[in-house]
């Protein structure tokens, strides 16, 4: 089972680029979320979404874009990336949207730097 | 939102039991708590979870005080692969999209 796969593994841009981080999961979830994380630091919630055509924003949103027209997909847009962007992004996924035993499951992560 | 509080650091010796803290005076009734570890240079993997009652599975145990206001996550036999750091979460009923992870605890085992 290929589960949560992260695409690229890294990534370096300059300044004002744009990416988009793609995630995609085949366990059929309906809850999908990107996080971030810092050297030293927990992961913080960038966006979630629920389910397809649904997304709402985490905890650090700002400078990043998603949408979700798939179950399986939930890609993270950067506008213009910044140097603050630098970090590592995870991909994450979970069956239910309402039950809060259900556990995520993440994806290998994707180390950006931008320059 | 419910917050948690973990030590920064633990140190074990291989094939000792370890007990992991996580506090969590907010916690709402119908808050699950959940633990995950991230090993280095990995994704965070679910490691346990439970409501009210002491849970096993192969992995660790989780013990949950009466009050529910502290836990403790518990690792038998520590090994050289249990490195990593344990995050505590409180996954709520009616926020249950939102999981947010602290900075977690660093477990380190030494030989």
């Amino acid at each position: 089972n290929a589960g949560v796969t992260q695409t690229p593994k890294f990534q370096v841009l300059k300044t004002g680029q744009s990416m988009t981080l793609q995630c995609a999961q085949d366990m059929n979830h309906e809850y999908m979320s990107w996080y971030r994380q810092d050297p030293g630091m927990g992961l913080r919630l960038i966006h979630y979404s629920v389910g397809a055509g649904i997304t709402d924003q985490g905890e650090v949103p700002n400078g990043y874009n998603v949408s979700r027209s798939t179950t399986e997909d939930f890609p993270l847009r950067l506008l213009s990336a910044a140097p603050s962007q630098t970090s590592v992004y995870f991909c994450a996924s979970s069956y239910s949207i309402v039950a809060t035993n259900e556990k995520l499951f993440f994806g290998s992560g994707t180390q950006l730097s931008v320059l | 939102d419910a917050k948690t509080t973990q030590p920064n650091s633990m140190e074990s010796n291989e094939e000792e039991p370890v007990h992991l803290p996580c506090n969590h005076s907010t916690i709402s009734g119908t808050d699950y708590i959940h633990w995950y570890r991230q090993l280095p240079s990995q994704g965070p993997e679910y490691v346990i979870h439970g409501l009210t009652s002491n849970v096993n599975n192969r992995m660790a145990s989780l013990a949950i005080a009466e009050d529910r206001k502290s836990s403790t996550l518990i690792l038998h036999r520590a090994t050289l692969r249990d490195a990593a750091v344990y995050y505590c979460i409180l996954r709520a009923l009616y926020n249950n999209n939102d999981m947010r992870f602290g900075a977690g605890t660093r477990l380190t085992v030494k030989p």
